[in-house]
């Protein structure tokens, strides 16, 4: 039973589409992120929700809106998509005592 | 503000040897550290943590102590395997209240030969 799971895997898409990508975690875990991990292997914080609101937003282009029904689920929305967002987009609960990541989805904007 | 500085890679060794891959950090507080290891194709699995000085996280026969003196946190692992292939991330989580969050090193590769 995968803890945070996020779909989709892959995702080629056009410049200037728009698309979502969404995560779930069944952990009971109040805090959800969403972090970038560029062709460089670089990880970095975009945002953080705790229970449904807006806690980190860390200088995201406003192309990126983070949307949270649930404190289980945190889905990432990406319009206009340019060729600098191709990146693995890695989707994480937890907290200070230990963070669990999902597997990744690998945008490759064309 | 936090920052991770880790060794850069990519680190190749032969199976058997013995590894270390050095983390320091800076940060303000007291923070939680963390290595994760990112297998080819894979996502984040955390390896280890630690979460107050002095504490020895472990885990796969892979070690960090958490030096407050030194701001470090290096891996260790007496003798490596070949499926210790993979990239390995250090991380310290600011434990400031409203801004949990985890900032990561850069990564080393390591690739063990048999």
């Amino acid at each position: 039973d995968t803890a945070v799971s996020q779909t989709p895997k892959y995702l080629v898409t056009q410049m200037g589409n728009d698309k979502s990508i969404k995560c779930e975690q069944n952990l009971g875990h109040d805090t959800m992120y969403w972090y970038k991990q560029d062709s460089k292997k670089f990880l970095k914080i975009m945002f953080s929700y705790n229970n449904k609101e807006l806690i980190i937003n860390e200088t995201v282009p406003n192309r990126f809106s983070p949307k949270s029904p649930d404190k289980a689920h945190l889905n990432l929305h990406i319009n206009s998509l340019e060729l600098g967002d191709s990146a693995v987009y890695f989707c994480a609960s937890g907290s200070n005592y230990g963070y669990t990541f999902g597997s990744g989805t690998r945008l490759t904007v064309v | 503000g936090n920052s991770v500085t880790q060794m850069e890679g990519p680190v190749t060794l032969s199976e058997e040897a013995f590894l270390t891959i050095n983390c320091t950090y800076t940060a303000t507080g007291y923070p939680s550290l963390f290595w994760y290891v990112q297998y080819p194709g894979e996502g984040l699995q955390l390896l280890l943590k630690a979460t107050k000085a002095d504490d020895k996280g472990s885990n796969k026969g892979f070690e960090a102590t958490y030096r407050k003196e030194t701001t470090s946190f290096h891996l260790e692992k007496g003798s490596v395997q070949v499926s210790d292939s993979a990239v390995y991330f250090c991380a310290l989580s600011d434990q400031t209240v409203g801004n949990e969050k985890l900032t990561f090193g850069t990564g080393t590769r390591l690739t063990i030969i048999p």
